[in-house]
């Protein structure tokens, strides 16, 4: 049984570029969660998807956005990279059915922007 | 005052201690308590949640709710070199609606 798989694993991008992360949710999952972890912090919540809506959203701005198709997979995009938007990115998924705080995160994306 | 207080160490323990983690909170609407550890460069892994006060004793780990002190802890029995890590304590409302707050995190270095 896969787990949260995402990609890529490591992404150099240049201020003002935009950049696109996937993730595949837990088998059985329906719900997809991003976060971002600055180096030394806990993670941040950005946003949840269900049933390909966005149903919680995060104090990040509209720069971020995202999307999550039929088989419950999910984007996030990030527009007019940042330097401070370096971080590392985790998407965690979970069973609407059970309970949206059994969260299982993926291994993350290591997004740098120089 | 943060939602969610987590003093990040590095806390240094000899094999074999018990390890004391702990978390306070300001919100008394959090309802429901999980811990995570994380390794170096990988994601955080669940390894408990409760949603009541009182302990759950999972193997050689035990969390502690006290929801009138707004007080949290994760005890690790017979601590092991393989449990050094960031430990991450988290917490939500019982609405499903409702987002998870993340501590800053705890490093944990458990010395051969």
């Amino acid at each position: 049984d896969a787990g949260v798989t995402q990609s890529p694993t490591h992404l150099i991008k240049t201020r003002g570029q935009q950049v696109t992360l996937r993730c595949s949710p837990k088998s059985g999952h329906d719900t997809v969660s991003w976060y971002q972890q600055a180096l030394g912090q806990g993670p941040q919540f950005i946003f949840q998807y269900y049933e390909e809506e966005e149903r919680q959203r995060g104090n990040f701005p509209d720069r971020f956005s995202g999307h999550q198709f039929p088989n419950y997979s999910s984007e996030l995009n990030v527009n007019a990279l940042l330097l401070g938007d370096s971080a590392l990115y985790l998407c965690a998924s979970s069973s609407n059915r059970v309970s949206s705080y059994e969260q299982y995160f993926g291994p993350g994306t290591r997004l740098t922007v120089t | 005052q943060k939602e969610v207080e987590q003093d990040p160490g590095p806390l240094s323990v000899p094999e074999g201690a018990i390890v004391s983690l702990n978390c306070t909170y300001s919100n008394s609407a959090f309802q429901y308590f999980m811990w995570y550890r994380q390794y170096s460069r990988k994601g955080p892994e669940l390894l408990m949640y409760t949603y009541s006060s009182g302990n759950k004793e999972d193997g050689r780990f035990t969390a502690q709710v006290d929801k009138s002190s707004k007080y949290i802890s994760l005890f690790i029995r017979d601590s092991q070199p393989s449990d050094s890590a960031t430990y991450l304590c988290a917490m939500g409302i019982l609405n499903r609606d409702d987002k998870i707050i993340f501590g800053k995190g705890t490093r944990l270095h458990i010395l051969p």
